[in-house]
């Protein structure tokens, strides 16, 4: 069974310019996670959904969106790059999005490596 | 304000010998704690995770402790590997939320 997919590996863009980031979770999976991690840092969380609703929104500004599709996978988006916007970022996924479970466990996928120059 | 510190930032050692890694929060309400390996450039995998009532829980050779009164964790590993070498990341989940806290890490490096 794969884990967690995300796509593409790394993106190169420049400040201005708009990315989309893409991620697949593990089957049965309908929460997704997205995580923003700079080098030398840990992960900073972004947004989650569950359901294809927004459950969670970290401290990001609306440059930011993302949204889930009825398959369970993720997009993030980021317009207007800044060069302090690369980044790896992270998608998590898990079984439920509610905090009910303590087990509840997330699953990273490989992260997408973003360089705005 | 719900922070999670760890220490050292980095760490060198011989492969072979024993290291614990160091993890201190203030989150709250706490749920739960984890400790997730990442290599580099690539996504963390989890190692444990413990809530709060368990004091201790082993994965191969790496064992947890957490003392939930003092709100510090450790990380123990024995024996190190030079595949161990990673980042080791210590994770603290809030109580009735969707929120995960997210320690800076410590850099393990294991020399031959």
């Amino acid at each position: 069974d794969a884990g967690v997919t995300q796509s593409p590996t790394h993106l190169i863009k420049t400040r201005g310019q708009h990315v989309t980031l893409r991620c697949s979770p593990i089957s049965g999976h309908k929460s997704v996670s997205w995580y923003q991690q700079v080098l030398g840092q840990g992960p900073q969380f972004i947004f989650q959904y569950y359901e294809k609703e927004e459950r969670g929104r970290g401290n990001f500004p609306d440059r930011f969106s993302a949204r889930q599709f009825p398959n369970y996978s993720s997009e993030l988006n980021v317009n207007a790059l800044l060069l302090g916007d690369s980044a790896l970022y992270l998608c998590a996924s898990s079984a439920v999005g509610a905090a009910n479970s303590a087990y509840n466990e997330q699953f990273f996928g490989p992260g997408t490596r973003l360089t705005v120059l | 304000k719900n922070q999670v510190e760890q220490s050292p930032q980095s760490l060198i050692i011989l492969e072979g010998k024993n290291c614990t890694l160091q993890c201190n929060y203030t989150v709250s309400p706490f749920s739960n704690l984890r400790w997730y390996k990442q290599d580099t450039g690539r996504g963390p995998v989890s190692l444990t995770i413990m809530t709060f009532s368990e004091n201790t829980k082993s994965n191969g050779r790496y064992t947890a402790t957490l003392d939930a009164d003092t709100k510090q964790s450790s990380l123990h590993i024995t024996a190190s590997q030079l595949s161990d070498s990673a980042s080791y990341i210590c994770v603290v989940r809030i109580e009735n939320g969707n929120k995960l806290v997210f320690g800076a890490g410590t850099i393990l490096r294991v020399k031959s």
